[in-house]
């Protein structure tokens, strides 16, 4: 049974500041790791998606992956409350379909 | 450029109806997956059409089953239904390459079981 964890939160924050948001996954074969924001109500949107190990920035978003711990995390730099969001991660591996976790509530306060 | 659109929003539906939902998928993308989404979990993977034929299935009944048309677009259909199949239903789109597993969802379906 693949698995993704993450803590569901929730994660509260200031504004402004640096939001980190973590992932670990079963699945040694994955292969390819994504970020998705849902706001309540709504549809998850696509933020961030990363492959090999190290960070990939966009913007104020930088995805970290280390695959030899299993772990994939999100950075949000200068937090706005826009960004409050439940936040999920899910990971794909030979049968190239997602599996996603429950998410993380971050919530940032002005 | 259109993204994926469903259909219809909201439904409210009895114990034991059948249900159809609909989806379109961007512009470009041939392969059509559905989740369910309950309140407060994550999207599970209930199952992928491509060129018109199933794909790949996730740990649902029999009772969900599927379609996929000429112009990608599919239906997801729900016989028998359950008050637990109450959730938001996601149908995500993605390219023909297997290897780029990026999905992009419409805005969901919400269905109500009463």
């Amino acid at each position: 049974q693949k698995e993704v964890e993450q803590n569901s939160g929730p994660l509260s924050v200031p504004e402004g500041a640096i939001a980190s948001l973590n992932c670990t996954y079963s699945d040694r074969v994955s292969q390819s790791f994504f970020w998705y924001r849902q706001y309540s109500g709504k549809s998850p949107e696509l933020i961030m998606s990363i492959y090999s190990n190290g960070d990939k920035e966009d913007g104020r978003f930088t995805a970290q992956l280390n695959k030899a711990s299993q772990y994939v995390s999100l950075l949000i730099r200068d937090s706005q409350p826009s960004d409050s969001a439940t936040y999920l991660c899910a990971v794909s591996g030979g049968s190239y379909i997602p599996t996603f976790g429950r998410g993380t509530s971050l919530i940032v306060h002005p | 450029d259109a993204g994926v659109t469903q259909s219809p929003t909201h439904l409210i539906k009895t114990r034991g109806q059948q249900v159809t939902l609909r989806c379109s998928p961007k512009s470009g993308h041939d392969t059509v997956s559905w989740y369910q989404q309950a309140l407060g979990q994550g999207p599970q993977f209930i199952f992928q059409y491509y060129e018109e034929e199933e794909r790949q299935r996730g740990n649902f009944p029999d009772r969900f089953s599927g379609h996929q048309f000429p112009n990608y677009s599919s239906e997801l259909n729900v016989n028998a239904l359950l008050l637990g199949d109450s959730a938001l239903y996601l149908c995500a789109s993605s390219p023909t390459d297997f290897m780029n597993t990026e999905a992009f969802f419409g805005q969901g379906t919400r269905l109500t079981v009463v």
